[in-house]
């Protein structure tokens, strides 16, 4: 069955440093996603993306967070200077219609030190 | 409250009992949907109802979706020990950005 898929699964990184979380949605789909979700708290919504920009983004997707889809299957989600605040588990997630059940990967453990 | 509010926040069952999970939200939807969360891992769907329905049923599950009180509930019915897990309902408004509550965590004693 197809996934997706987000690498790398746990990342550390130094208060400051740029991250790149990178995800491969399911090939056929065109809608991409960006959630992510602290330690213990609800899964937020960051950013949609279809047709190679930006659709929708929430009040916690400022300048810092930026999307790409570099090639014709990576989704990437870049932080240019990470916070303590950014640690949280990000989820990818892709959908065929832009409506309905999303399909998340096992989502990218980041923590700022 | 905030949209996609759960409760229980934490639920503890025995096998073979059926769980039963609630969600209200504020603001109308276009369709509710319920997510399942395994510790540390990514979430699945579970199941979806749009907002011109009021009862749907895959399985074991079993969602009804009240828009006059803007609830809905989850229903597991004969649950196993491999249902524990946390749920969640998300709720989609506008396009497809989905709003997720707080979430149940379901316990099932074996």
């Amino acid at each position: 069955e197809p996934e997706v898929t987000q690498t790398p699964s746990h990342q550390v990184t130094q208060m400051g440093q740029e991250v790149i979380l990178r995800c491969v949605p399911i090939s056929n789909h065109l809608y991409f996603y960006w959630y992510r979700q602290i330690l213990g708290q609800k899964v937020e919504f960051l950013v949609s993306f279809y047709n190679n920009e930006i659709s929708e983004k929430s009040e916690i997707f400022d300048d810092q967070f930026s999307v790409e889809r570099p090639d014709g299957s990576n989704f990437t989600l870049k932080i240019r200077s990470t916070k303590l605040e950014d640690s949280a588990m990000y989820f990818c997630a892709s959908t065929a219609t832009g409506a309905g059940e999303l399909f998340f990967g096992e989502g990218s453990r980041l923590t700022v030190l | 409250s905030q949209q996609g509010e759960e409760d229980p926040q934490a639920l503890s069952i025995q096998e073979g009992e059926n769980a039963t999970m609630n969600c209200s939200y504020k603001t109308s939807i276009n369709n509710l949907q319920w997510y399942r969360q395994n510790s540390g891992r990514g979430l699945v769907h579970l199941i979806l109802i749009r907002s011109n329905e009021r009862e749907k049923h895959s399985g074991r599950l079993r969602v009804t979706l009240d828009t006059s009180k803007k609830s809905s509930s989850l229903l597991i019915t004969a649950s196993r020990a491999a249902d524990t897990a946390s749920y969640f309902c998300a709720t989609e408004t506008s396009g497809s950005r989905l709003t997720f509550g707080e979430g149940t965590q379901l316990t099932v004693n074996p």
